[in-house]
């Protein structure tokens, strides 16, 4: 089975307006961390935020929100007031367990772009 | 910037050749990782060490050898390189619990 699963192969939302990029996950261990990167057309891989699996609340990084619903293991990234620069690759990403040296483990990505 | 280099940026070689490519992490991380991304294929996880010793193994062919120095960089060995070999090639590093961080990534086209 997949360990992650992003089921959007391309998005689009128009500028300033919120958009959700859905992420699921799979793993029987009870200590895991979700993160988030974004990847622009120039290549570089850039982490937006991480949610460990005891965080009581959702993580935010400004325009950056993650909802994480543990029981449907979720883990969705809301970009709020989509900019331009946004448009980019987005992947989701999860670390089972919380010892140095673990694996991760990235989805196939879901391509965001954001129209004027 | 990351902290995490990668060299080279760039790399054109022809089928049948051997390439190294290099990464060193940040200050500090202990752990490397090494993968592909190519189109058709996403992003694929190579291979892991840990302060020096391989920890994780994921779709690395036989072809390709990887290690960690005591110094923690690590190379990537790519042998025999077929024309489907062409991809970037990211390192990570990491430490803790905390996320990984990105290298720029070595484009590799295989003529």
């Amino acid at each position: 089975a997949q360990k992650i699963t992003q089921t959007q192969p391309g998005m689009f939302v128009q500028e300033k307006e919120a958009v959700t990029l859905d992420c699921t996950y799979d793993t029987s261990d009870p200590s895991y961390g979700l993160f988030w990167y974004k990847q622009p057309s120039s290549g570089e891989m850039i982490f937006l935020i991480y949610q460990g699996s005891y965080d009581q609340q959702n993580a935010t990084e400004g325009r950056y929100s993650l909802n994480f619903q543990k029981a449907r293991k979720s883990a969705n990234l809301v970009i709020s007031a989509s900019q331009l620069g946004d448009s980019a690759m987005y992947f989701c990403a999860m670390r089972e367990g919380f010892n140095t040296g673990n694996q991760f483990y990235f989805g196939t990505g879901t391509s965001l772009t954001v129209i004027p | 910037d990351s902290g995490v280099t990668q060299t080279p940026k760039h790399l054109i070689t022809a089928t049948g050749q051997r390439v190294t490519l290099r990464c060193s992490p940040r200050s500090g991380d202990l752990s490397v990782y090494w993968y592909q991304q190519s189109l058709d294929q996403g992003l694929q996880f190579l291979i892991q060490y840990y302060n020096g010793e391989e920890r994780a193994k994921g779709n690395i062919l036989e072809r390709f050898s990887a290690q960690q120095f005591p110094d923690l960089h690590s190379e990537l060995n790519l042998s025999s390189l077929e024309l489907g070999d062409s991809a970037l090639y990211f390192c990570a590093s990491s430490v803790g619990r905390s996320e990984q961080f990105f290298g720029p990534g070595t484009r590799l086209t295989v003529l």
